[in-house]
């Protein structure tokens, strides 16, 4: 079945930067758009960035556009986020998900998470 | 690209049915038909109940049931059971490949 594995998360200062992984196996990666959702503690979901199957094109919420890259390598069946300039408000739970197999523009499953703290 | 809006919390009694509502805008939730809702619980990652605004996916109960008028979506679970107990959030497509979430609901089975 379908697995969505996030790593990368940590404490990293304001200003800084780090970068998020998310292994995926159990369907054919390249085939798949994918996203990134984040969660800050104690709030609700916000859609982060999406990229297309082949890496073509990317999207991204206006709180992250020109801060964070989405990309992936297809060889290695592998999502980033690299996250830049990063701020308090940055600090949630990031989820890597499919593009889903059924409906469209439909976000399903979804990996664990990795927790981002934005902190001094 | 502002959040939907959720009612911050509900609650029922076992048995009974409760409904969630989600309100945005012509832009997304009104202009599309690609709404969904996820379940939440502590500590979890999301998982989907409904798509398309009203088709469940395999595996989840027919007590859960979604509709769509305007630009307010709702989500309806009946016969309340304790498991039930969690947060929901709904999602909407809003064009040019973005989605947007609503603040969430946090049920309660009382």
């Amino acid at each position: 079945q379908v697995q969505l594995v996030e790593s990368g998360g940590g404490v990293v200062q304001p200003g800084g930067s780090l970068r998020l992984s998310c292994a995926a196996s159990g369907f054919t990666f390249s085939s798949y758009g994918m996203h990134w959702v984040r969660q800050a503690p104690g709030k609700g979901l916000e859609w982060v960035a999406f990229i297309r199957y082949d890496g073509s094109n990317k999207y991204y919420a206006d709180s992250v556009k020109g801060r964070f890259t989405i990309s992936r390598d297809n060889s290695k069946n592998t999502l980033y986020l690299q996250m830049n300039s990063l701020r308090a408000e940055d600090t949630a739970v990031y989820y890597c998900a499919k593009d889903a197999n059924y409906g469209d523009y439909l976000i399903d499953p979804w990996g664990q998470g990795t927790l981002v703290t934005v902190s001094s | 690209q502002s959040a939907l809006t959720q009612p911050r919390s509900v609650s029922g009694s076992p048995g009974q049915s409760v409904t969630i509502s989600c309100t945005g805008t012509s832009s997304d939730v009104g202009g599309y038909n690609y709404v969904s809702w996820y379940q939440q619980h502590p500590g979890k990652a999301p998982k989907l109940m409904i798509y398309d605004v009203s088709k469940r996916p395999s595996g989840v109960p027919d007590r859960f049931s979604g509709s769509k008028s305007g630009n307010t979506a709702s989500l309806t679970i009946s016969g309340l059971q304790a498991e039930d107990e969690a947060d929901y959030y709904c999602c909407s497509y809003a064009g040019s490949y973005s989605w947007v979430f609503g603040g969430g609901t946090k049920l309660t089975v009382l």
